[in-house]
């Protein structure tokens, strides 16, 4: 059974980085073609799928448009973990953040981490 | 980005009846060369994460009950509760996983009547 478990801060200044990181269990990180996401949830946005990591002889990102300029996927293969990095987050940043697993249809969630940007 | 779009925004059904939310795609999500509809449905309950319930518009995930079925094809899905629960009162989202983005819907909430 695939577990995933979120760990990081639920408070962030306005301009700085939110960092989670997801620890996977029950499977791998590098397992090939399996997509590792995170993904974020507001009332004024609802679900809104932000990028993912994956491995298939390489590894490879995809991250949403909105906010590709400022975000980072990260695979950790030593701790079997994926980490998600966002920079200069405004208040309009503030959400659930979930990490998933899979290839377009995601049937393994986090729990979830509230994130709330403000000074 | 495909635009996902689902109807009604809620809906409240008597127990044991059937409740079908729909869901649009603002593009095909249906894949030629395989014949797939890259298209999921979840539930979710509050405070819980989304639940995966159908993925290739009708292909049920493991453990879900038989009385949720997913149809349709291209652009036009639907997600049939046969005869509600009290357990099914939630939140249902449709996904296209088509495109990345992987857009969703906005939800459609199911309530007891």
């Amino acid at each position: 059974q695939v577990q995933l478990q979120q760990s990081g801060p639920g408070l962030v200044k306005p301009s700085q980085t939110l960092s989670l990181t997801c620890a996977i269990s029950g499977d791998s990180v590098s397992t090939k073609s399996v997509g590792w996401n995170w993904i974020r949830q507001s009332p004024s946005r609802g679900l809104e799928w932000l990028g993912r990591t994956y491995y298939r002889s390489k590894w490879y990102n995809d991250y949403a448009e909105s906010v590709k300029s400022r975000i980072t996927i990260n695979p950790d293969t030593s701790k079997n973990q994926f980490s998600l990095q966002l920079n200069s987050v405004t208040p309009e940043d503030t959400a659930v953040y979930y990490c998933a697993r899979g290839n377009g249809n995601l049937n393994y969630w986090g729990q979830g981490t509230l994130v709330t940007v403000s000074s | 980005d495909i635009v996902m779009t689902q109807s009604p925004d809620s809906l409240a059904v008597s127990l044991g009846e059937r409740a079908t939310i729909n869901c649009n795609s603002s593009q095909s999500v249906l894949y030629s060369s395989n014949n797939k509809n890259y298209l999921a449905w979840y539930q979710q309950k509050p405070g819980q994460p989304p639940k995966l319930l159908i993925y290739w518009a009708s292909t049920r995930e493991s453990g879900v009950p038989d009385r949720f079925s997913g149809s349709g094809s291209g652009t036009d899905f639907t997600l049939t509760i046969s005869s509600l629960q009290a357990e099914d009162v939630a939140v249902y989202y449709c996904q296209q996983y088509y495109n990345t983005p992987h857009t969703f819907g906005p939800g459609t909430k199911v309530d007891i009547k």
